[in-house]
């Protein structure tokens, strides 16, 4: 079956630094691939998605690439504020007829200090 | 314009009891999906509307678990004789329709966090 695996958290960065979390998948077809960002006391929200190998998505400062060869779709950012502090999460849907669900992963939490 | 709403944020019940739990979708989704999310983890799959039709409910952990949408805008989630392992933050999200893989995107709402005791 499908699933999502990205880096343990918690991660520790100071404001300004590079920020990296790893996902990697596990899926059939091709899936659509998500990046959802939580922020403390709020829902769930799309950061960002790619639909199809090699595509980029980006937003917020935030890039992921679509990597089929690797099954990967790591986050970036080159320069993390402390208004980014959220849980992180990564996702996939597969893109054929029938259930849409999103399968996630289990959660990177970010803390970004001053 | 208003999001994806729930109610009540926050539910306990003692073990045995019946909840029901409301998602309001954005007007004119036509796909409702319900998730849980224990504590630390990512949020699972429960179960999935198209309109009032429930295309999949292999999400649904037990038969005490029935979720419902039947003029295809609210949803309920109903657990029956909750038991503690119930216990997770039930999160509700729509969809205009045609699901994720074709890059349409889920909106969440706030969630409603449920403590069986």
């Amino acid at each position: 079956g499908n699933s999502v695996t990205q880096m343990e958290g918690p991660v520790t960065l100071s404001e300004e630094a590079f920020l990296t979390i790893n996902c990697t998948y596990t899926a059939t077809g091709y899936p659509s691939l998500f990046w959802y960002v939580q922020y403390p006391g709020e829902g769930l929200q799309l950061l960002l998605k790619a639909t199809k190998a090699d595509d980029k998505g980006s937003n917020k400062g935030f890039e992921a690439t679509y990597r089929k060869e690797t099954t990967s779709f790591h986050l970036e950012k080159g320069s993390v504020q402390v208004s980014d502090s959220a849980v992180y999460f990564c996702a996939l849907s597969r893109s054929g007829a029938g259930s849409y669900q999103l399968t996630f992963g289990k959660g990177t939490k970010l803390s970004v200090i001053p | 314009g208003a999001g994806v709403s729930q109610s009540p944020r926050y539910k306990v019940a003692k073990r045995g009891q019946d909840v029901a739990l409301r998602c309001d979708p954005i007007s004119g989704h036509v796909s409702l999906f319900w998730y849980q999310q224990a504590l630390g983890q990512g949020p699972e799959f429960l179960t999935y509307f198209q309109n009032e039709a429930q295309l999949d409910k292999s999400g649904l952990p037990s038969d005490r678990f029935f979720a419902e949408r039947p003029e295809g805008s609210v949803s309920t989630l109903k657990i029956q004789r909750t038991q503690q392992e119930d216990s997770a933050v039930y999160l509700c999200a729509s969809s205009l329709g045609g699901g994720p893989g074709r890059g349409d995107t889920q909106y969440f709402g706030p969630g409603t966090r449920l403590t069986v005791l």
